[in-house]
């Protein structure tokens, strides 16, 4: 059974550009969650959803923004970029059936630079 | 805000030696605690999760253990081999308060080296 996989694995971007980084779920896996992950902050939860719905959303900017499709595929977005945001973003999916206690399971993550 | 401290940065130990990782937490207990194996420019592995009202967990050369009185895990491998070397993360879930829905909240990890 495949797992996570998250494109693209490492990209730069400029300064004040947006970027969009795409996350399909283990099959059968509805709910998808993202994280952001940096040395000094560590990994922090930014939001989660299921059935293309957002359930739960971390302490982040507006300038980061998700969605998730029919088929759980989910994609997530940074406007704006500041140099603050490079980071390995993390997406990770689970069932999602329970209110707590699904085990999750994470991507390779997407290595991003901002230049 | 919750907190939550791994105890060590790093922690280096001797092959076939037993490494006991930490992880304690402040205010609210979790109703799950998870720990995760991450190795350098990989994403997190799931290795166990224990409910608040479990002791202790198994699996394999692992072992989880959970006190609410002390707000504390312990995660222990047995008989560790050079290939166990990796960051150990502990996450915590809450089930109370709508914080939960895929949220874990991280611990900084535990650089764990075994030498051969």
């Amino acid at each position: 059974k495949a797992g996570v996989t998250q494109t693209p694995r490492y990209l730069i971007k400029t300064r004040g550009q947006q970027v969009t980084l795409s996350c399909s779920p283990i099959s059968g896996h509805r709910s998808v969650s993202w994280y952001q992950q940096t040395p000094g902050q560590g990994l922090q939860f930014l939001f989660e959803y299921f059935s293309e719905t957002q359930r739960n959303k971390g302490n982040f900017p507006g300038r980061f923004s998700g969605r998730q499709f029919s088929n759980s595929r989910s994609e997530m977005n940074v406007s704006t970029l500041e140099l603050g945001d490079s980071a390995l973003y993390l997406c990770a999916s689970s069932l999602g059936d329970r209110y707590s206690g699904n085990t999750i399971y994470f991507g390779e993550g997407s290595w991003l630079t901002v230049v | 805000s919750q907190k939550i401290e791994q105890n060590s940065e790093a922690l280096n130990i001797q092959e076939g030696k037993t490494a006991t990782l930490t992880c304690n937490y402040t205010n609210y207990s979790p109703a799950y605690l998870q720990w995760y194996r991450q190795d350098p420019g990989r994403g997190p592995v799931f290795l166990l999760l224990i409910r608040e009202n479990e002791k202790e967990k198994r699996k394999e050369r692992l072992k989880v253990t959970f006190d609410t009185t002390l707000k504390q895990s312990l995660f222990h491998i047995t008989a560790s081999q050079p290939a166990d070397s990796a960051t150990y993360l502990c996450a915590l879930e809450f089930g109370a308060g709508g914080t939960s829905y895929g949220k874990l909240t991280f611990g900084q990890g535990t650089i764990l080296t075994v030498h051969p």
